[in-house]
């Protein structure tokens, strides 16, 4: 099955921009990856779907514009532009690994996004 | 709205059994599938297993089978996971989640329940 890789850590400064990265072990650069944001002390919450050409589907509820995703080859990233405080969280990606009707979800290890 | 509500936190001794609550709020809980994912203090999520309502049709994550029960009582709207003997490594932050069908994302998530094992 598919390993992710996620830089633990991450750091803007407000208004600025950064991009989240999520790494896909070799072999899987077909696989689409959700991205999830976890505020402190709350649940995860679904950002949007990212394939190798792009967002697939539409984002989550509430997500705003200044979210956005891109893939490519064995990477899947998420670019915060302006960024806020609120922004401040974890970001996880996670992808499916099953076939058919099975669920095998793997997860990344997480990175946390401090607002400086 | 849609929204997953889970029972409250919990502490409980090794050995101890215990079961754990989501009640689905907003949409027909029948018609979606349910997962359970675990976030141990200070690290990432761990999927364990799914289920669907509508027949109870549970799928498990191998890290998980044996160790937990998922189970639905679609009449009520609620899912559950459950342990017959814990241990302190069961110490964690559990979450019930939606999913549409095999290969969708999980959206939304609850606000989850903490477990505490401990002599």
């Amino acid at each position: 099955q598919p390993v992710l890789t996620q830089p633990p850590s991450a750091s803007a400064s407000l208004g600025a921009s950064v991009t989240l990265t999520c790494t896909l072990s070799s072999g899987y650069s077909n696989y689409k990856v959700d991205w999830y944001q976890q505020r402190p002390g709350k649940g995860p919450r679904f950002v949007m779907r990212v394939g190798p050409g792009g967002i697939v589907g539409s984002k989550g509820d509430g997500i705003p514009d200044r979210f956005s995703v891109l893939g490519s080859g064995l990477s899947r990233y998420l670019t915060i532009k302006n960024i806020q405080e609120e922004d401040e969280s974890d970001y996880h990606c996670g992808a499916d690994h099953g076939s058919g009707s099975n669920f095998v979800w793997v997860f990344g290890g997480g990175t946390k996004l401090t607002v400086l | 709205e849609v929204q997953l509500v889970q029972s409250g936190g919990e502490v409980k001794k090794p050995g101890e059994s215990l079961k754990i609550s989501c009640k689905g709020f907003g949409y027909s809980f029948s018609d979606y599938w349910i997962g359970w994912v675990r976030q141990m203090p200070g690290k990432g999520l761990e999927y364990m297993g799914i289920i669907y309502p509508g027949d109870s049709d549970t799928r498990y994550s191998p890290s998980f089978e044996g160790q937990v029960t998922i189970s639905a009582d679609r009449s009520i709207n609620t899912a559950y996971l459950q342990w017959s003997s814990l241990k302190a490594s069961d110490t964690a932050m559990y979450y019930c989640t939606r999913s549409w069908e095999a290969g969708s994302w999980f959206d939304p998530w609850g606000q989850g329940t903490l477990v505490t094992v401990s002599s």
